[in-house]
């Protein structure tokens, strides 16, 4: 049974800190996506790779969040340095995204960050 | 702007009592529709993908149907275990290629 995988599941840390996340993608899928959730703003998607290569980052911050996949077994999002708003749950996804279909995302069970 | 826009923010039902989730959304131009469950601790699980208005898809107790502005997740005789937060996305096909734009979901209890 595929599943994406994510590490750590729980972090506690405090402000200024440093901050990896970590993913392991679906072995076929094309595609990864890390998502953010809060209860005031829901799922918001903060960068996605087609191929390791980065497509889209416009919805991070991009002088604290950096997303890279040095491998197709593993996708990374660092925050650095860490504020008490980057709270949150951290999902990452993957999909078999083809031109001019659309595809299923799955979701890893995700990362709950928590800056102190 | 594309937009999707969940009701109701939560829903309480018995045991039994069908009822349905409404997702309506407005996007350039949709290439696909998904339902997705979310429970508690966890990540959203995919349930449904609809394309086209008129579609209808089924799983259990669960029917998705799409129209041209909006889509349905109907439950029928729902059970304690249909209890979670149910999200609706939508791709569109300007912009990137496989984002999607999600809703703030609508979350269900099941009374037994």
């Amino acid at each position: 049974d595929a599943r994406v995988t994510q590490t750590p599941r729980h972090k506690v840390t405090e402000m200024g800190q440093e901050v990896t996340m970590r993913c392991q993608p679906i072995l076929g899928h094309n595609t990864v996506f890390w998502y953010r959730q809060t209860m005031m703003q829901g799922l918001e998607l903060l960068a996605y790779f087609r191929n390791r290569a980065p497509l889209d980052d416009s919805g991070m911050p991009k002088d604290r969040f950096s997303a890279e996949m040095p491998d197709a077994t593993l996708a990374t999002l660092k925050i650095q340095p860490s504020e008490p708003r980057d709270s949150a749950v951290y999902f990452c996804a993957s999909g078999l995204v083809k031109p001019l279909q659309a595809g299923e995302q799955y979701f890893g069970p995700g990362t709950r960050l928590t800056v102190t | 702007e594309d937009q999707v826009t969940q009701s109701p923010e939560a829903l309480r039902l018995q045991e039994g009592e069908s009822s349905s989730l409404n997702c309506s959304y407005t996007v350039s131009g949709l290439r696909g529709l998904f339902w997705y469950r979310q429970d508690p601790g966890k990540g959203p699980e995919f349930l449904f993908t609809l394309y086209s208005a008129g579609e209808e898809k089924e799983k259990e107790r669960l029917k998705a149907t799409l129209t041209k502005k909006e889509s349905f997740l109907h439950i029928t005789a729902p059970k304690p275990e249909d209890s979670a937060t149910y999200l609706c996305a939508v791709l569109n096909y300007g912009g990137s290629q496989g984002n999607l734009i999600f809703g703030k979901g609508t979350k269900l209890s099941v009374k037994p």
